[in-house]
């Protein structure tokens, strides 16, 4: 089954501890982009990458970092977690061709609290 | 900074009704998305449409596109309770790998 695995599905910790969300796709797709919704702003994007050691900066990148070392993954890294990052965090992939963007797949969310 | 902005902000209908929600964008774009979030899951893609596009069809939906005006808007025809969600829309720009969404659009359907 085509999807988009994130871990840990929950995740409660404390601040200034560091912690990393993983993200898988099985789909071959060369894009891959991380994002947090908060109530009442949709989504933002933190990172994206467009293929393996390709990472850029979306709209609130402070405080993550990503990597992409092979395709199928794209880890999220919190190195320093403070309670503003306290999220529902999503990871999608898509395909991509050139210029031309796709639609995007999302796994399932994983809900971080930092106290 | 959010590019697209939703309207309204939530919707109540009855089933067999036509929803209608309308996003407008404030830069150039390549493509604009729809997608349909229940509850806190994960986002799921309705419909892409690109910059030279007008109307696009899927099923129940239909999707116009004017970058005169920069705005798009999402029509779900004869709706179902199964259509309550939340409907976002996103745009990617000349920096296409860059996606950014509005706050959403909260559409309630009952029986």
């Amino acid at each position: 089954e085509a999807q988009v695995t994130q871990n840990p599905r929950y995740l409660i910790t404390v601040t200034g501890k560091k912690l990393t969300v993983t993200c898988s796709q099985n789909m071959n797709h060369e894009y891959m982009s991380w994002y947090r919704q908060d109530p009442g702003l949709g989504l933002r994007q933190i990172y994206y990458s467009m293929n393996v050691e390709v990472t850029d900066k979306g709209d609130v990148p402070e405080g993550y970092k990503v990597s992409r070392k092979e395709k199928r993954n794209f880890p999220l890294i919190l190195e320093s977690p403070s309670p503003n990052q306290t999220s529902l965090y999503f990871c999608a992939s898509s395909w991509s061709s050139g210029e031309i963007s796709y639609e995007q797949y999302f796994g399932p969310g994983t809900r971080l609290t930092v106290t | 900074s959010q590019q697209g902005e939703e309207d309204p902000q939530a919707l109540s209908i009855q089933e067999g009704e036509n929803a209608t929600m309308n996003c407008s964008y404030k830069t150039s774009i390549n493509n604009l998305q729809w997608y349909r979030q229940n509850s806190g899951r994960g986002l799921v893609h309705l419909i892409l449409i690109r910059s030279n596009e007008r109307e696009k069809h899927s099923g129940r939906l239909r999707v116009t596109l004017d970058t005169s005006k920069k705005s798009s808007s999402l029509l779900i025809t004869a709706s179902r309770a199964a259509d309550t969600a939340s409907y976002f829309c996103a745009t990617a720009g000349d920096s296409w790998g860059k996606l950014q969404f509005g706050a959403g659009t909260q559409v309630v359907v009952t029986p």
